[in-house]
């Protein structure tokens, strides 16, 4: 069965410090895809990165990272010199392409706090 | 504009009495999906559709039916409501494996 755990509820930083926020996954599949995606205060759910399990490659967007490590079923998410504007929900979500990847599970999401 | 709707974004209603909350996409996506998003446990999925007239069950679909005769809509109905059915509600579409387009959110109160 799936199951996504992201074992911090919330966390809180000071502006410009590095934070990781940690995604934990389980899956029989040998095909599955990864995501993160942001919900700031607002309440929209915005797409942040997809990897699928063929692709360990370690992803660097601007001030965001992603760490995928199939051996130990990790897919971490590290904000660089964080922000205010970073203070937001953020969750991991899995779907396995035994489903046809129509099955998603999301975590329970981390909270971000960012003060100035 | 690529968007997914839905309607209403707001609303209270009492138990018992049926509501309908509409989701639509001009994406030409032919994955439409309903969560409800609840604090502590996240998103769970309520329902999908792979296409037109093909549903099927998510992780939490007691109380809620959904039907997709037409592409571009999908919408949830609540024949029964109850209190534990009190829930932020997105709709959300996508192509294949990629990434979900997601509304904007209805939040609703079961009195």
């Amino acid at each position: 069965a799936q199951k996504v755990t992201q074992a911090q509820t919330e966390i809180s930083v000071v502006e410009k410090e590095d934070v990781t926020l940690d995604c934990v996954y389980e899956t029989r599949d040998t095909t599955y895809y990864l995501f993160w995606y942001k919900q700031p205060p607002s309440g929209e759910l915005v797409f942040l990165i997809r990897r699928n399990s063929f692709d360990e490659q370690n992803e660097i967007s601007g001030r965001y990272s992603w760490n995928f490590q199939k051996s130990t079923s990790s897919f971490n998410f590290t904000i660089t010199a964080s922000q205010v504007v970073d203070s937001a929900v953020y969750f991991c979500a899995l779907s396995e392409a035994e489903t046809g990847g129509f099955k998603t599970i999301f975590g329970a999401g981390t909270r971000l706090f960012v003060k100035a | 504009e690529a968007q997914v709707t839905q309607n209403p974004r707001y609303l209270i209603t009492v138990t018992g009495k049926k509501l309908t909350v509409t989701c639509s996409q001009n994406m030409n996506h032919e994955y439409m999906s309903w969560y409800r998003q609840d604090p502590g446990l996240g998103l769970r999925q309520i329902y999908y559709s792979m296409n037109v007239e093909v549903t099927d069950k998510g992780d939490v679909p007691e109380g809620y039916k959904v039907s997709r005769k037409e592409k571009r809509n999908f919408p949830l109905i609540l024949e029964s409501p109850s209190p534990n059915q009190t829930s932020l509600y997105f709709c959300a579409s996508r192509i294949l494996d990629n990434e979900q387009f997601f509304g904007p959110g209805t939040r609703l109160t079961v009195l």
